[in-house]
């Protein structure tokens, strides 16, 4: 069973607007860790946000945060004001207490931002 | 240079031929990873090194064989390798493995084998 769910393989979002990305996790362990990440068509993965699974507070790094609803198993990736430049393949990706090393991905969502 | 450096960007190489990959990284990172991006396909880890040991090596065919030489250094060396190989491998130090370090990567080499 997959263990990080991006059900939206492709999004238009007009410039300037708000745009929200779906993950799902599936874990039983207690302590996790989950990451979004940004990877534009020169092929860098960019981290950009983080969210433990104790936080109580929602995870915000400027323009992004990271809608956390625990019971839900879901960790949305908000990106507000979008700009051209956030065009990009995003990644959600979740590392579990019990496996440290291992970051396990999403296939990912191809964001794309009309001017 | 800062960051996450790989080489080269692309490389093309016949199922018999032998080719490395470099990563080297400016940040005094202590653990380096080797991943996988095949086409319409989650990121696949490869290999971890931690402190230049190597602490996990994921079911991967011998076809690949990673090398850490210290801890700014990371290897991949690949023979005989299959057309199935070809793909983006990204290369990405963190400072440890704890549960909330994120990752930095490189911009990858685009593998294709022929």
């Amino acid at each position: 069973a997959q263990k990080i769910t991006q059900t939206q393989p492709g999004m238009f979002v007009q410039e300037k607007e708000a745009v929200t990305l779906d993950c799902t996790y599936d874990t039983s362990d207690q302590s996790y860790g989950l990451f979004w990440y940004k990877q534009p068509s020169s092929g860098e993965m960019i981290f950009l946000i983080y969210q433990g699974s104790y936080d109580e507070q929602n995870a915000t790094e400027g323009r992004y945060s990271l809608n956390f609803q625990k019971a839900r198993k879901s960790a949305n990736l908000v990106i507000s004001a979008s700009q051209l430049g956030d065009s990009a393949m995003y990644f959600c990706a979740m590392r579990e207490f019990d496996s440290n090393y291992q970051l396990i991905w999403g296939a990912g969502t191809k964001l794309i931002i009309k001017p | 240079e800062t960051g996450v450096t790989q080489t080269p960007r692309h490389l093309v190489m016949g199922m018999t031929n032998k080719k490395s990959l470099k990563c080297e990284q400016h940040l005094g990172h202590n653990a380096m990873y080797w991943y996988k991006q095949s086409a319409k396909k989650p990121l696949e880890l490869m290999f971890v090194y931690s402190l230049e040991e190597r602490v996990e090596n994921n079911s991967v065919p011998s076809r690949f064989s990673p090398e850490c030489p210290n801890s700014s250094h990371l290897f991949l060396h690949l023979h005989t390798l299959q057309p199935e190989d070809s793909a983006l491998y990204l290369c990405a130090s963190s400072q440890d493995t704890d549960l909330n370090t994120e990752a930095f990567f490189g911009q990858g080499t685009r593998l294709t084998v022929v």
